[in-house]
Order: C-alpha cells, then structure tokens, then sequence
C-alpha cells in the first residue's frame, strides 16, 4: 500500500536537545509538507520541498531545519531553538506543482517537552 | 494572498440531524478547494475536492460539499449524522498555481446519541 510513514508516533525532547521526527513515502510524489498543529490553532506550514536537494521555510521555521537527500525522505529536526515545541507534526507529500492535486498525510508525530 | 474561514470551531449535532460545516474562501485566483476529517491522534485524510468541474462535489462517507463563487463559500454537509463522523474538519485552499494548501482554523464535530 502506497502512503506515507512517520515516526515515532510519540517523543519527548530534553531541554537542550535536537530531535529529529522521520517521515517517509512511497507515492512517488516530488513535493513534501512539515505542519505543526496546536490545539485550536489548525495547521501551519513549518518547511517544504518540491524537489530532492531543495526547501523552502513556511510560516514558522524559526527553531525548525530539513533536509531532503532522497525523493522518498524529508526529515523534520526540532532543534534547542524552538522554545516551545510541543504541538503535534504531520507530514505530508503531494504531486508538485498541479494545484488541483490533494495532499497526502501521515499520522503525525506528537512531540512533548520532558 | 488565500485564506480560509471557517465558522464555527465547535459543532454539535444529534445523531440523524444534518451537519452543516461553514467554510468561506478568499483567493485572487480560482480556486481549488478540499475538506479533510482527522480522527483523534491521526493525520488527515481527504474527504472530498472541488476542482472546478461540477459545483456539487460528493465525498467519502456520505458527505458533500457546494461551490458557490458567488458567495465565495464552500460548506460540507451530511443529511444523517453517525456517532463516527464525531472529529475534527478541515477546509483548505490552493491556487491553480501550485500546489500550496492554506488552511482554516478546523471544526470539531460533536455527534450526540
């Protein structure tokens, strides 16, 4: 089954420490999504990217960095910066450049503060 | 510039009624427009999506949802509420030049027996 994986389902980050949540897909799709969803808040764009090797910063990219090595691959590394960093992460991917095309979801990663 | 409104972040309905969920769209484009429903702990998975062929678009699980342009509108509805479709729904945007989502605020869905 195409779709897309992320991992692990549940972390917990140590003042000071780096964290990096995976998120892996199988669609094929050239675009990838990070969002960060707080309760009452709705989604918002961290990074994303529409092609291997290249990104874009989103809305809060503050404290947040990625990378994109493979077509298949787009980790998410919540770094000492971002104070406050407990919220629930989705990844997404989609075909790049079509506006008419969904975006596809994992089933998130729900990071906690130690 | 795109945005999504969607009124209402809380909906309450009985267990047979009609849901109704609002959302209202600004795009300097035309627009594409989707819902998704997340269940609690999950991502989001698609429900439905206009594209601009029938303004009538019909979903999964029973749900559809009108494009009105001219009230720049875009509401999901169900005739008969289940206990399942108790979640959160979400209304996006995105321009006919990529493939960018800008989000509304969700909707909580509350389906009482």
């Amino acid at each position: 089954d195409g779709g897309i994986t992320q991992s692990p389902k549940y972390l917990f980050r140590k003042e000071g420490q780096n964290v990096t949540l995976s998120c892996e897909q199988n669609l094929n799709h050239d675009a990838m999504y990070w969002y960060r969803q707080d309760p009452g808040q709705g989604l918002r764009l961290i990074y994303y990217s529409q092609i291997v090797n290249d990104f874009q910063k989103g809305d809060i990219a503050e404290g947040y960095s990625v990378s994109r090595e493979k077509k298949e691959s787009f980790p998410l590394t919540v770094t000492s910066a971002q104070k406050n960093p407990t919220a629930f992460y989705l990844c997404a991917s989609s075909i790049a450049g079509v506006g008419n095309q969904p975006q596809h979801f994992g089933d998130g990663t729900r990071l906690s503060i130690l | 510039a795109q945005s999504v409104t969607q009124l209402g972040s809380h909906v309450s309905v009985s267990e047979g009624a009609l849901v109704l969920l609002r959302c209202n769209y600004s795009s300097s484009v035309p627009p594409y427009l989707f819902w998704y429903v997340q269940y609690p702990n999950q991502g989001l998975q698609l429900l439905l999506k206009y594209t601009s062929a029938a303004t009538l678009v019909k979903g999964i699980n029973g749900f559809e949802a009108e494009f009105k342009k001219s009230e720049t509108s875009f509401h999901l509805t169900k005739p008969s509420a289940h206990m399942s479709d108790a979640a959160e729904y979400f209304c996006a945007v995105s321009g006919n030049a990529g493939n960018m989502l800008t989000f509304g605020g969700g909707t909580r869905l509350m389906v009482k027996p």
